[in-house]
C-alpha cells in the first residue's frame, strides 16, 4: 500500500513570492491534515479535512495561508505571500476517519526555506 | 486546553540500554487517546503504539512497552535493548473524538550509540 506522498520535498524561495505544497493521502482516507512543523517542536495542525470539507482551520493564517482539497482527495496548500517564518517543514497526514482513535499517516513532508 | 509535555530534550544512551521516554499530559475530556511516534532523519513520523483513556494496561511489543497511569497523567514510554536505529525524535501526542486532531509534545532526541 503507497503512502502518504508529497511534493516537493525541498523548496527554496525569496520572501514574498508565492509557493504551494501538494499532497495525496493513502487511498480510501476521509480525512486529511496539513501540519507545520518547526525545527525542535512538534508538529501543529493547520486544516483538517472530512473529505472535501474544511472541518477545522482555526490555526490556518487566512491572510496568506489557503488549501485545498477538491474532490476529497489530493490537497494542495499555498502560501501567498511567504515570509522568512514560514521556513519550516510542512506535513501532509490522512486517516480512515477524524475521530481521536484513528492513527494519522505522515508523508515526508515538505521543507521550506524563505530567505 | 490540552497539553503534551516531553521534559527530556536529548537523550544518549550506548546500545543496549533501556531507554524511557517520559510524557505528561492534560486535557479535560474524560475519553482520548494517547499515541507515540517516531520521527527519524528521513522525518517521516512512523505511528509506534496507542493506548485510550479507559485501558490503563500496560504493555510490551516487542522491544517497545508504555506505562499509562491516569492518576499522573503520564504516558511513559520504553526502549528495551536500545538499537542505533532507535536514533530518533520520539513524539508523545494526545487526542480526542471532540476536536479530532493531534495534540503533539516537543519530542525527545534519543541518540544511541554503537
Amino acid at each position: 500500500e503507497a503512502g502518504v506522498v508529497q511534493s516537493p520535498r525541498y523548496k527554496i524561495i525569496e520572501k514574498k513570492q508565492p509557493v504551494a505544497f501538494w499532497c495525496n493521502p493513502i487511498s480510501g482516507h476521509n480525512t486529511l491534515y496539513w501540519y507545520l512543523q518547526n525545527l525542535g517542536q512538534g508538529p501543529e495542525l493547520l486544516i483538517r479535512y472530512e473529505n472535501e470539507e474544511a472541518v477545522d482551520d482555526s490555526q490556518l493564517p487566512k491572510d496568506r495561508f489557503s488549501a485545498e482539497r477538491l474532490k476529497g482527495v489530493d490537497s494542495t496548500l499555498k502560501i501567498q505571500p511567504a515570509e522568512l517564518g514560514d521556513s519550516a517543514v510542512y506535513l501532509c497526514a490522512s486517516s480512515l476517519r477524524g475521530q481521536g482513535w484513528n492513527e494519522q499517516f505522515f508523508g515526508p513532508g515538505t521543507r521550506l526555506t524563505v530567505l | 486546553a490540552q497539553k503534551v509535555t516531553q521534559a527530556q530534550t536529548e537523550i544518549s544512551v550506548v546500545e543496549k540500554e533501556d531507554v524511557t521516554l517520559d510524557c505528561v499530559y492534560e486535557t479535560r475530556d474524560t475519553t482520548y487517546y494517547l499515541f507515540w511516534y517516531k520521527q527519524p532523519p528521513s522525518g517521516e513520523l512512523v505511528f509506534l503504539i496507542r493506548r485510550n483513556s479507559f485501558d490503563e494496561q500496560n504493555e510490551i511489543s516487542g522491544r517497545y512497552s508504555w506505562n499509562f497511569q491516569k492518576s499522573t497523567s503520564s504516558f511513559n514510554f520504553t526502549i528495551t535493548a536500545s538499537q542505533v536505529v532507535d536514533s530518533a525524535v520520539y513524539f508523545c501526542a494526545l487526542s480526542a473524538d471532540s476536536w479530532g486532531k493531534l495534540q503533539f509534545g516537543a519530542g525527545t532526541q534519543v541518540v544511541v550509540t554503537p
